[in-house]
This record gives structure tokens, C-alpha cells and sequence, in this order.
């Protein structure tokens, strides 16, 4: 079993809708992040959450550590949010680095 | 822009095949990781290093290995290249040593070994 798991894994929906992508974890973590993956592969960091919730824009990112689950909205949603949306993780490692631990992706399609 | 900067973009290999791929890092940031994607998967974590040495290191075998540079740019090696080594290579830099801070991503190399 991944140590993050994202769901769904593929989400099309229609221009205007709101959008929630959930992230689950199973191990103790420093931090958690939120990335957008546009086809091609640059990667763009949207959030990094220690807990609470953030907002920029249309996003709102939140955590809750006690429940290990964190979730990305988009607020009015357009075709230029479709992307790749991947949760990775930091673990508590206790020592050492272990970089992130990321989820598989949930891909996004917003239809005009 | 992420100030990250990855060369090549695109590489196509012959299996046993050595290859460098290169990484410039936001400046000022000390730490640099490196992740493998394979299509339709998550990256996943193969090192990081911090200031010149590697402090981390995930289930990759031997014949990948690293460096980091005093300006902390950073390579990644992979010797004897294997057909399912094909996949894109992310490499992210932070000025934390254990990303209590904002990682940035570069755009990627991605990788055919044919």
C-alpha cells in the first residue's frame, strides 16, 4: 500500500465547478505539499501545509494531522486548471533525508 | 519560473549506455533532490544532497549516483542504463536541509533508453 494515496485518480468536470481533490497519508509527516504537473513535466509548487489551511487565489489547500488527510480545492474552475494535482509528503524520519513521498496524481480536465 | 534550471531536456539512450544529467539550483538553495517519474506514476525519491554530500537516499541501486557542486548545481549519473530507466528525472532544490520550506522543481529531463 502506497504511503499516500490520492483520490480520484482522474477527474473531468465542467467550467465554473468546484473542485476537491482529497490526499490521504499513513505516516507521520513534517510537511505536506500540493503540486500542479502540466503535460511535458515542469512541476509547480501550489502549497506546503504544516497544518490550518492556505489560500491563494482560487486554491484553497487544508490539513488535518490528527485524521492524516489533507484536500486541494479550486474555486470556480477553468480549463487552464487542467494539470496533474500531486500530494507528497515529508516524514518524520527521525534522522536522515528521505525526500518526499508523493501520491500517483489525480489528472484534472476542466471542459469549457 | 522556479529558478530551477535541468539539461538536457531530452535524451535518448542505448541500454549500457552511461549518462550525466545536470541541475542548476534556485540560488542561494543548499539542498538539492533528485526523483525518477516512470509514466503515469508519482516521482520517486532517488537521493538528496546537502551541501555537497548525500544525506539521503532512496531504493535506487548503485549505478546511480550523485554530485553536488560548491555552487550547489548537481549531477546525476546513471551508469549501465537499462531499458526501465526510461522515465523523467526531477530535480527539486530548498534552502532547508529537511524541506521544512518551499521545494522548488525543475522542468525535468526526460530519458529514452532504447
Amino acid at each position: 500500500k502506497n504511503e499516500v494515496e490520492q483520490s480520484p485518480q482522474n477527474l473531468t468536470a465542467q467550467e465554473g465547478e468546484f473542485i476537491t481533490i482529497n490526499c490521504s497519508y499513513s505516516v507521520g509527516i513534517s510537511a505536506l505539499h500540493w503540486l500542479q504537473q502540466h503535460p511535458g513535466g515542469g512541476i509547480v509548487s501550489l502549497f506546503m501545509l504544516s497544518s490550518g489551511k492556505k489560500k491563494h487565489g482560487r486554491l484553497i489547500a487544508t490539513i488535518n494531522i490528527q485524521e492524516k488527510h489533507s484536500s486541494l480545492h479550486i474555486t470556480a474552475s477553468h480549463p487552464r486548471d487542467s494539470a496533474v494535482y500531486i500530494c507528497a509528503v515529508r516524514a518524520n524520519s527521525g534522522g536522515g533525508a528521505d525526500g518526499l513521498t508523493f501520491g500517483k496524481g489525480t489528472h484534472l480536465i476542466i471542459q469549457p | 519560473e522556479t529558478g530551477v534550471t535541468q539539461s538536457p531536456t531530452h535524451l535518448i539512450k542505448t541500454r549500457g549506455q552511461q549518462v550525466t544529467l545536470r541541475c542548476s539550483s534556485q540560488s542561494g538553495h543548499n539542498t538539492v533532490s533528485w526523483y525518477q517519474q516512470a509514466l503515469g506514476q508519482g516521482p520517486q525519491f532517488i537521493f538528496q544532497y546537502y551541501r555537497e554530500e548525500e544525506n539521503g537516499r532512496g531504493n535506487f541501486p548503485p549505478r546511480f549516483s550523485g554530485l553536488q557542486f560548491p555552487n550547489y548545481s548537481s549531477e546525476l549519473n546513471v551508469n549501465a542504463l537499462e531499458l526501465d530507466d526510461s522515465a523523467l528525472y526531477l530535480c527539486a532544490s530548498s534552502l532547508d536541509l529537511n524541506w521544512g520550506g518551499e521545494a522548488f522543481f525543475g522542468q525535468g529531463t526526460r530519458l529514452t533508453v532504447v
